[in-house]
């Protein structure tokens, strides 16, 4: 199983981007990284997706080193309701669930 | 996109009786869907693997009989919290993933049932 660090918490302010950098050392062949967002007592919302290089949606942004051991998550120009868990997961894009194991997640506060 | 639907977003109800969370996919069919646990200030932590037309699959120290887990059709499966106790109050949640996509495709989460036992 791959697992993933992130950093526990990050700052920022309305406006500003904001890269959020997941390591994930082990991460196999076959393996995707993809990035979910978490409100308070809602259920993950599925922002990205990628194997590597770039992928870039109406949201965010990542990019994959070639090595694919980290990536990062880019949220561009982020507001108050940014203000989330931001979980980074490496597994298979099919199949079991059983190997998307979620770590503890990256606490984004955006301030005023 | 995927939508999967949760059902019913919280519930309270007193000590020993059973519960039943309900979870659908909307626009696809799930063969195979998720359910998490979340404690607070905590991760999702995976408690089994429901299977359409046939028994779930549970994570390590997870009771199944505690956790009942019926998956009928391909776009229902429930999950049952039997002879519920306080401990079991937390937040659930149900996932899955489309079927057929050639590349793939990432889980799509429910909005999560808010569990609280008195």
């Amino acid at each position: 199983l791959a697992k993933t660090t992130q950093p526990i918490s990050m700052d920022s302010y309305e406006g500003q981007e904001v890269n959020i950098t997941c390591s994930h050392n082990n991460i196999a062949t076959n393996d995707y990284i993809t990035w979910y967002q978490q409100f308070p007592s809602q259920g993950p919302r599925f922002i990205i997706q990628g194997y590597k290089t770039k992928v870039t949606n109406e949201v965010a942004s990542l990019f994959i080193p070639a090595d694919r051991k980290s990536s990062t998550l880019s949220l561009p120009r982020v507001s108050l309701s940014d203000t989330a868990v931001y979980y980074c997961l490496v597994g298979r894009s099919s199949g079991s669930a059983r190997q998307l194991t979620f770590g503890s997640g990256t606490q984004l506060t955006v301030l005023p | 996109g995927a939508v999967v639907s949760q059902h019913p977003s919280w519930v309270i109800c007193k000590s020993g009786t059973s519960v039943k969370i309900e979870c659908r996919s909307l626009d696809f069919q799930a063969t195979t869907m998720f359910w998490y646990r979340q404690f607070p200030k905590q991760s999702l932590m995976l408690m089994a693997t429901s299977n359409e037309g046939s028994k779930a699959t549970y994570e390590q120290g997870v009771e199944k009989d505690k956790f009942l887990i019926n998956h009928a059709s391909l776009t229902l499966s429930t999950l049952t919290v039997t002879s519920a106790h306080p401990e079991d109050s937390s937040f659930y949640i149900c996932s899955a993933r489309e079927g057929g996509v050639s590349q793939g495709s990432p889980l799509h989460f429910g909005n999560g049932t808010r569990l609280t036992v008195t």
